[in-house]
């Protein structure tokens, strides 16, 4: 089974820290690993993605993820907040279930940037 | 860009309804997913869609069903509203391609349900 652990439902940063939202992983096959952002009121949107291949991915609006198989782990890093990048991010895996391929979200990580 | 709406981003209903909720998107996908969002609990899928007329029950298929005539649309119905339906339900779509994409998922922007 393929699951999700994300490590603090909220962080807080000052504008201009750095930003690290963590993402532990479980599956049982090469998993494809997402990260997503939930601006407020708004639906999902995909930051970036690790599917096969270098295990440094960069994403939109500056955000870079790294795969490490050996910790399990994909976390979300950006160099230095914004007070735009205040939302919820999720981390999510492939799952194998029923007909469709799909994907095991974490519960989330609200993130808070300070002035 | 793919496009994914949801019939309303507000709605306030009475216990005991029948609710429908729709998704609409306009990227020709075979796969089409229905989550709920409550804090603290992330998504969890309700029901997916791999085809017209196909379904399968997600982790919380309770309270809920599904309809899909169309392959753009794709409908939530709660047979008779509760309370503890109260949520954000979010829609998304994705394609039935070999591969990562495959995995990839579309959303819309929710829809906000308070049942009174």
């Amino acid at each position: 089974a393929q699951s999700v652990t994300q490590l603090g439902s909220h962080v807080s940063v000052s504008e201009g820290a750095l930003v690290l939202l963590r993402c532990n992983y479980s599956s049982s096959v090469p998993p494809y690993l997402f990260w997503y952002v939930q601006y407020p009121n708004q639906g999902l949107q995909l930051l970036l993605k690790y599917t096969t291949g270098a295990t440094l991915v960069k994403g939109i609006n500056g955000f870079e993820a790294e795969f490490k198989k050996s910790e399990t782990s994909f976390h979300l890093t950006k160099p230095s907040a914004h007070m735009s990048d205040a939302a919820e991010y999720f981390c999510a895996v492939r799952t194998f279930s029923g007909s469709a391929r799909q994907l095991t979200f974490g519960s989330g990580t609200q993130l808070t940037v300070l002035p | 860009d793919v496009k994914v709406t949801q019939s309303s981003r507000y709605l306030v209903k009475r216990t005991g309804e029948k609710v429908f909720l729709e998704c609409v998107q306009d990227m020709d996908h075979e796969n089409m997913f229905w989550y709920r969002q409550d804090p603290g609990l992330g998504l969890r899928l309700i029901y997916f869609s791999y085809d017209v007329k196909m379904k399968e029950k997600g982790d919380i298929p309770e309270g809920y069903s599904v309809s899909r005539e169309k392959k753009e649309r794709f409908s939530l119905i709660l047979e008779s509203a509760s309370t503890n339906q109260t949520s954000m339900y979010l829609c998304a779509s994705s394609t039935r391609s070999p591969g990562p994409p495959s995995y990839e998922q579309y959303f819309g922007p929710g829809t906000r349900l308070t049942v009174t």
